[in-house]
């Protein structure tokens, strides 16, 4: 079973720092994405990547950036860190056109 | 480009009854449409998805969809459901050819069962 796995559940940072999420997969996926959910809005892709060290920009790519220098690892970086990027981030991971499977989220918050 | 509506942010019903989530979308190509669950403190996992041929997909927990190319819509159902079935659900769309970089999600539905 594929196992998508986020290393904090819940995450507080104050506002300025910089604030690295990370998310590891086990199946040897080549996709791996980061998404933000908020209520009312549904699930906005931030970052995508095919392959290790490729990245693209999603729909809301603006104050972050992402890091792939391994094929299971892909992380999401706050440079600097805003009360707006509180959210809950969820990374999914695929092979090919298969469906995407999702890590349990990690829940942030930028005081 | 593709959007999906889903048409009702939250739908409470009673324990043992049946329910309908509703889902239309918008795309000048053919897609591919998804539905998505959402268990409290978890991530999303896949419920069911129509690619192609019989328009009636089954999925899994009881739960189907009918694809209905005509009213552009994918709507799920379950006929009888359960306390445990209380998650939100997205509904989502990709075009074909896309990559899993284009699936479009909806804003979600939360169905609470009551007892």
């Amino acid at each position: 079973d594929v196992k998508v796995t986020q290393s904090s559940r819940y995450l507080v940072k104050r506002t300025g720092e910089k604030v690295f999420l990370e998310c590891v997969q086990d199946m040897d996926h080549e996709n791996m994405f980061w998404y933000r959910q908020d209520p009312g809005l549904g699930l906005r892709l931030i970052y995508f990547s095919y392959d290790v060290k490729m990245k693209e920009k999603g729909d809301i790519p603006e104050g972050y950036s992402v890091s792939r220098e391994k094929k299971e690892r892909f992380s999401l970086i706050l440079e600097s860190a805003s009360t707006n990027q509180t959210s809950m981030y969820l990374c999914a991971s695929t092979r090919g056109s298969s469906p995407l499977h999702f890590g349990n989220g990690t829940r942030l918050t930028v005081t | 480009a593709q959007s999906v509506t889903q048409l009702d942010s939250q739908v409470p019903v009673f324990e043992e009854a049946p329910v309908e989530l509703r889902c239309n979308y918008s795309s000048s190509v053919s897609v591919y449409l998804f539905w998505y669950v959402q268990y409290p403190n978890q991530g999303l996992q896949l419920l069911l998805k129509y690619l192609s041929g019989s328009t009636l997909v089954k999925g899994i927990n009881g739960f189907e969809a009918e694809f209905n190319k005509s009213q552009t819509s994918f709507h799920l159902r379950k006929p009888s459901v359960h306390i445990s079935d209380t998650a939100e659900y997205f509904c989502a769309v990709r075009r074909y050819g896309g990559s899993q970089g284009n699936l479009i999600f909806g804003k979600g539905t939360k169905l609470s069962v009551k007892p």
